[in-house]
């Protein structure tokens, strides 16, 4: 079956700007899961969506903010793009979200801040 | 808030010897998950443990949990070049049932 799709899978942004990522689960999954994962940070969650509301949040600044529609894709969008923002954005797919079988990750947009 | 540490972050190993890397996490988790990482790429999964005492093996490639210890090991046994990679451990506890805590990583180099 078909994995976790991510798009797009590169991009570069100045200062500033927005930008939308996209991530389509696996068929049937439910639930999806973003990460920013940095050099200095590490991973750290950003957000998880469950049947179209999100139920966790991680400790990001407002600007970070996504949705899920009802086909269970999901978008996070970055508004005022800082240098910092620069990342590997990696979402994860899960069928509720607590998961036994584990979770299944995209091959992740990596974002370039300029 | 559950605290998730990972040991060593660097190992340089010889082909064919054993060795370990341990995960810490500090609070009760319902579960704790491998992955490995390869440069540039996504996450890829290795083990779930669900409960204490679980064990789990492929290949070259050995999990276990103590949840009394709040401690997880993956032990290499006869490491080979194909192994190197970065490991990350992954807990999620209870209260936000679907967030995963990720450990630091243990980026593994195995030479020959």
């Amino acid at each position: 079956k078909a994995g976790v799709t991510q798009t797009p899978r590169y991009l570069i942004k100045t200062r500033g700007q927005q930008v939308t990522l996209s991530c389509s689960p696996i068929s049937g999954h439910r639930s999806v899961s973003w990460y920013q994962q940095t050099p200095g940070q590490g991973l750290q969650f950003l957000f998880e969506y469950f049947s179209e509301t999100q139920r966790n949040k991680g400790n990001f600044p407002g600007r970070f903010s996504g949705r899920q529609f009802s086909n269970s894709r999901s978008e996070m969008n970055v508004s005022t793009l800082e240098l910092g923002d620069s990342a590997l954005y990696l979402c994860a797919s899960s069928y509720t979200g607590t998961s036994n079988y584990g979770y299944t990750f995209g091959s992740g947009t990596r974002l370039t801040v300029v | 808030e559950l605290k998730v540490e990972q040991n060593p972050l660097f190992l340089s190993m010889q082909e064919g010897k054993n060795y370990t890397i341990y995960c810490n996490y500090s609070t009760t988790s319902d579960r704790l998950y491998w992955y490995r990482q390869d440069p540039g790429k996504s996450l890829e999964s290795l083990f779930v443990l669900l409960s204490n005492g679980a064990v789990k093996q492929e290949g070259r490639l050995m999990a276990s949990l103590d949840t009394k210890a709040r401690l997880s090991t993956l032990h290499i046994t006869a490491a080979v070049h194909d192994l190197s990679a970065t490991y990350f451990c992954a807990a999620i506890n209870t209260g936000t049932a679907s967030k995963l805590t990720f450990g630091t990583g243990t980026r593994l180099q195995v030479t020959l």
